[in-house]
């Protein structure tokens, strides 16, 4: 069966210190991969999205970057993080079989910089 | 760009009553629809979705209609219960395969 792992679920790091985030999809090949970014109280906001390997493409301007090192890892990473980076990151990830835009979700990670 | 435009909350209720959640979308072509809750503590789950115009969404005694004429894709439940308490999201399918969300409806379902 397919499964989305997402780590860690909570995290609280201080400002300036770095960030790796890591998502794995298990059970398909060549999946789509996606970051989104929810702040308390708010919606969703992509950031990040991928089609392949070493291939990412970038919503939104920010200290944030993203890298796909295989095919169905997917990593968001900061070096200095801000006060502002603070919410829930949830990766996704879209089969390139399923034209119906169905989205799975990961159990995302919450971090809050102090 | 596409976009979905979905109610303001937060919606507090009562358990047996009736839930709507207004979901209108801007498109240029053809999106495909999507309804997704989020539980307490949790990452977001598909509901429901439709692919055309006048197809019907449901799950879990969760309804929705695309509807062309009006742009809509309003979220329905007869009867809540206590446990439909969580975050709904609208949200479009655009091209390059990437969703765009509506901004949440929180939904509190009393006993």
């Amino acid at each position: 069966s397919q499964t989305i792992h997402q780590w860690p679920a909570t995290l609280v790091q201080p400002v300036g210190s770095p960030l790796s985030l890591e998502c794995t999809v298990e059970g398909t090949s060549n999946p789509n991969l996606y970051w989104y970014r929810q702040a308390a109280g708010r919606g969703l906001q992509l950031l990040f999205y991928s089609v392949g390997i070493g291939q990412i493409s970038s919503e939104v301007p920010q200290n944030l970057s993203a890298s796909r090192p295989q095919d169905r890892q997917f990593i968001l990473s900061s070096k200095k993080l801000l006060l502002s980076d603070s919410g829930f990151y949830l990766c996704a990830w879209l089969p390139l079989d399923q034209k119906n835009y169905g989205y799975t979700f990961g159990s995302g990670t919450r971090l809050t910089v102090v | 760009g596409d976009s979905v435009t979905q109610m303001e909350g937060p919606v507090t209720l009562s358990e047996e009553a009736f839930l709507t959640i207004n979901c209108t979308y801007t498109a240029t072509g053809y999106p495909s629809l999507f309804w997704y809750v989020q539980y307490p503590g949790e990452g977001l789950q598909l509901l429901l979705k439709a692919t055309k115009a006048d197809d019907k969404g449901s799950n879990k005694g969760f309804e929705a209609t695309y509807r062309k004429e009006t742009t809509s894709f309003h979220l329905e439940k007869g009867s809540v219960q206590v446990s439909d308490s969580a975050v709904y999201f609208c949200a479009l399918g655009e091209g390059d395969y990437k969703l765009s969300f509506g901004a949440g409806t929180t939904v509190t379902v009393r006993a």
